[in-house]
């Protein structure tokens, strides 16, 4: 099946501090990316959604300059957290969407924790 | 708005007991339903999709259902074992999205399967 990779699986950074996490499909073409956050037992709740080569759309509520995400080829997005505090610890979840199939295939998580 | 929800939240049964997991969703109106897995601190694997033209779809001891008039889908799981034991997620995609992917996600029901 379709592997979708995430790095870092884990980060811990300072508050004020940016952080960038990328999210790869490794056997296929993703059109299309999603970012999204997930609290301690909690679901997933979408932040944005990333067409290759252009602006990414982003979900009511999310900060559009704190939360960069960037989709510059068919195999790679990259959301970058600005500014971290703590607030903004969560496990952060990436999913990729082929050309043909509607299933969405999704990556380990990053777990980001601001001190 | 679409809105998704799992009934129950948490689950505790023995080993060897067939069981159902349950999700409704408020707009009949989807495009697909999946089902996923996801073991603490990880991200999810995808289970069963079911298209809205589907009424169900099997693999291995699981058994995905779907009643779109309802708004309702269950998730039927034989013999469970230790192994099953997770968080399984229901997630929607709408047809009014069907272009963006946009899934909306059930809070997730944690299965404990107690040798």
């Amino acid at each position: 099946g379709a592997v979708v990779s995430q790095h870092p699986s884990w980060v811990i950074c300072k508050s004020g501090t940016s952080v960038k996490i990328e999210c790869r499909s490794l056997d296929f073409q993703a059109t299309t990316m999603f970012w999204y956050r997930q609290f301690p037992k909690q679901s997933l709740m979408l932040m944005a959604t990333s067409n290759e080569g252009s602006k990414a759309t982003y979900e009511q509520g999310v900060e559009k300059d704190k939360f960069l995400i960037n989709h510059a080829s068919l195999t790679l997005s990259t959301l970058t957290v600005t500014s971290a505090h703590p607030e903004d610890s969560s496990f952060y979840i990436c999913s990729a969407r082929g050309v043909g199939p509607h299933e969405q295939y999704f990556g380990p998580g990053t777990r980001l924790t601001v001190t | 708005k679409q809105e998704v929800t799992q009934i129950p939240a948490a689950l505790s049964v023995p080993e060897g007991e067939n069981l159902v997991l349950n999700c409704s969703f408020t707009d009949s109106a989807i495009y697909n339903l999946q089902w996923f897995r996801q073991d603490p601190g990880k991200g999810l694997t995808s289970l069963l999709l079911i298209q809205s033209s589907q009424r169900e779809q099997t693999s291995g001891r699981l058994n995905a259902s779907l009643d779109k008039s309802s708004g309702r889908s269950t998730l039927y799981i034989a013999a469970s074992q230790p192994g099953d034991s997770a968080t399984y997620l229901c997630a929607v995609h709408s047809s009014y999205s069907s272009n963006t992917g946009k899934l909306i996600f059930g809070q997730g029901t944690t299965l404990q399967v107690k040798p």
